[in-house]
């Protein structure tokens, strides 16, 4: 069926740095794709989306970019900080449902 | 800003047993979405319900049912429970069918024994 993926797993990155972290999805008939961040025991919480018919997008320290021709996303985050540490899912959005994406560990170390 | 309020947030049940997991939405939202996320693993959809009729199924076991209630809080009822449904169990809710707005709630972590 339909999915949604990630490449990888674990992302280990130095405070300060820029973390990028990517997705794969299948469905080319999603309208909407959502990044969402999930610390640990609590609920995933919206990050940033970005529309079918856009390939960018950039929030506080968070860009999206889309690109349709590979069916991938990726969320770009600047200058890393400790309280970004947490499990990062992809979403994406069709008949009225979510799929998500296998999550992403983000280890930021000081 | 009032959230998504699950209830209980922890809840222990032997196998065989029936739970009841409730879910009130945001203040004005008319949307409830059931998510599961087993260990490690992503959340994957249940069931949603929009302004009390179900929209939409996914991967829900026959043996769980859920509804929601004219104030539009939402009820999954577990039964005959197995030692694979314990999870995280998310409930999220969106004003209108609009999927891509979902906040979730805090979850209910589901322990079979």
């Amino acid at each position: 069926g339909e999915s949604v993926g990630l490449h990888l797993p674990t992302l280990s990155v130095q405070e300060g740095d820029n973390s990028i972290i990517n997705c794969a999805y299948s469905n080319s008939a999603s309208d909407y794709f959502i990044w969402y961040k999930q610390e640990s025991g609590k609920g995933p919480q919206f990050i940033i989306d970005i529309r079918s018919n856009m390939d960018k997008r950039q929030g506080q320290r968070v860009t999206v970019l889309l690109n349709k021709t590979v069916k991938h996303l990726s969320l770009q985050i600047a200058a890393t900080q400790p309280g970004d540490s947490a499990v990062y899912f992809c979403a994406e959005s069709s008949n009225y449902k979510l799929t998500f994406g296998k999550g992403t560990l983000l280890t930021v170390n000081p | 800003a009032a959230g998504v309020i699950q209830s209980p947030r922890h809840l222990i049940k032997e196998k065989r047993e029936t739970a009841t997991l409730k879910c009130y939405p945001i203040p004005r939202h008319d949307t409830v979405y059931w998510y599961q996320q087993g260990p490690g693993q992503d959340p994957q959809f249940l069931i949603s319900f929009y302004e009390k009729m179900q929209s939409d199924k996914g991967s829900i076991p026959d043996r769980f049912s859920a509804q929601q209630f004219s104030d539009y809080h939402s009820e999954l009822n577990m039964s005959s429970l197995e030692l694979g449904d314990s999870a995280l169990y998310f409930c999220a809710s969106s004003l209108g069918l609009k999927e891509y707005e979902q906040y979730f709630g805090p979850g209910t972590r589901l322990t079979v024994t």
